[in-house]
């Protein structure tokens, strides 16, 4: 079936430094999505993009959060700066079109560690 | 709000005897949910999504039928296999396509 890839599978980083999770998502699909899943508990959206913009972002989306998807390449998650509640695996998914029931790919998580 | 409720954390069975997965949730529109299911250091992988009909999806010997009138959405197989055992989580699709997940379920099958 279609692959989500995600880059990298593990990251450990101080608190306050920046980082960067980046996602390749099935290469003909529209739409972006992150989840974040702290370790025990469910996954909860952050945010989905279509056409260079955020349609919906949730509460854990913080200030310090943002996406992008330069010219097709990775869509990723900035996350400047980070905090030790940032801790958790992020999971990036992509769908064909954003209608309701479209079907989402995702890819097999960055594992992250804020010390 | 839309919200997504799996009663079990841990179910653990016997191969070859049935299984049941519940699912359960509120939506102020009229969703469609889905079964993901995932496997150790492994990206969820959608099982499952209802029909907007009355139709039963079916994939890998697992089915789940929509009830709109108990808001269920149970994830159920007639035996089940040693390879079944995973992380199952249940999601409706909300506005702009946004999944909200249940808590998942892990299911452990024995020999």
């Amino acid at each position: 079936g279609p692959k989500v890839l995600q880059i990298p599978s593990h990251q450990i980083i101080d608190m306050g430094q920046m980082v960067t999770l980046n996602c390749d998502p099935v290469s003909n699909h529209l739409y972006f999505y992150w989840y974040k899943q702290i370790l025990g508990q469910q996954m909860e959206f952050l945010v989905n993009f279509y056409n260079g913009k955020v349609m919906e972002k949730s509460k854990l989306f913080k200030d310090q959060f943002s996406v992008e998807r330069p010219d097709g390449s990775y869509f990723t998650l900035k996350i400047q700066p980070t905090a030790l509640e940032d801790s958790a695996v992020y999971f990036c998914a992509s769908s064909l079109d954003g209608g309701a029931g479209d079907t989402q790919y995702f890819g097999p998580g960055t594992r992250l560690l804020v010390l | 709000g839309d919200s997504v409720t799996q009663t079990e954390g841990l179910v653990t069975l016997t191969e070859g005897l049935p299984v049941m997965l519940n699912c359960t949730y509120q939506s102020t529109y009229s969703p469609f949910l889905f079964w993901y299911v995932q496997h150790l250091n492994e990206a969820p992988k959608l099982l499952l999504k209802s029909f907007t009909d009355n139709k039963r999806p079916e994939h890998q010997g697992f089915h789940a039928t929509l009830h709109k009138s108990s808001s269920s959405f149970h994830l159920q197989k007639s035996s089940a296999q040693l390879s079944d055992s995973a992380l199952y989580y249940c999601a409706l699709s909300g506005r702009y396509n946004v999944l909200y997940f249940g808590s998942g379920t892990k299911l452990t099958v024995e020999p």
